[in-house]
């Protein structure tokens, strides 16, 4: 199992600024995931982060306005800029098992933004 | 793109009732199906991962069944205890990208005594 941690656990955010979220890992792991859920919807996956390229994102997010840092293979960020009430979300951060089977996720930031 | 659905939303049962709880997800291309428990607060915690149709899981009081022919997994537990209280969430593994999970809204249930 990986243990992950995620900081910070909650924000309240005022519209128009940036927070960066933070995950770190107690092992190296090659690809490691953003996910978000808004009040009432799936989790959904935002983009993966990869060691020493840039992330590759889903459709309907974009690298403007969630720019994820990797710079090495324990620790990745992840920024929601210029924030308005949608973002207000729980976002998650998730490695995959070293089996490849399992994924195991730090403990969500839950923001607010008003 | 995969849709993967759970039902009920929510549900609120009293101690010692049992209860289950259902995903489906599309049938073609399935690769994996994971069940995980959710808590305010804390991490998703995994509980099975499956990928052969028929396949039934167990962990402790709680167990899951999977058919992929159909499109569908169940998950029940027996004689529920309050803290069993969580959001239950199934995920479809993509079978394209072997590590990106599809996720359903989930099932809140709310044990009380």
């Amino acid at each position: 199992s990986a243990v992950i941690s995620q900081k910070p656990s909650r924000d309240i955010c005022q519209r128009g600024t940036s927070l960066t979220i933070q995950c770190q890992v107690d092992s190296q792991v090659t690809m490691m995931f953003w996910y978000r859920q808004q009040p009432g919807q799936s989790l959904t996956l935002i983009a993966t982060a990869n060691q020493g390229s840039e992330a590759t994102y889903e459709s309907g997010f974009v690298i403007d306005k969630f720019p994820i840092s990797r710079p090495n293979l324990t620790f990745s960020t992840l920024t929601v800029s210029n924030m308005s009430p949608e973002d207000s979300s729980i976002y998650l951060c998730s490695v995959v098992g070293l089996r490849g089977t399992e994924a195991f996720f730090g403990q969500g930031t839950r923001l607010t933004v008003v | 793109i995969l849709n993967v659905e759970q039902s009920p939303q929510s549900l609120h049962v009293q101690e010692g009732d049992s209860t289950n709880f259902t995903c489906s997800f599309p049938s073609s291309n399935f690769y994996a199906l994971h069940w995980y428990r959710w808590e305010t607060a804390k991490s998703p915690e995994a509980l099975f991962v499956m990928t052969l149709n028929g396949d039934e899981k167990k962990k402790g009081r709680i167990s899951a069944t999977l058919n992929t022919k159909e499109g569908y997994s169940y998950l029940y537990i027996k004689g529920s205890q309050p803290e069993d209280s969580a959001t239950y969430l199934c995920a479809s593994r993509d079978p394209g990208t072997a590590s990106k999970l599809t996720f359903g809204t989930g099932t809140r249930l709310q044990v009380t005594l």
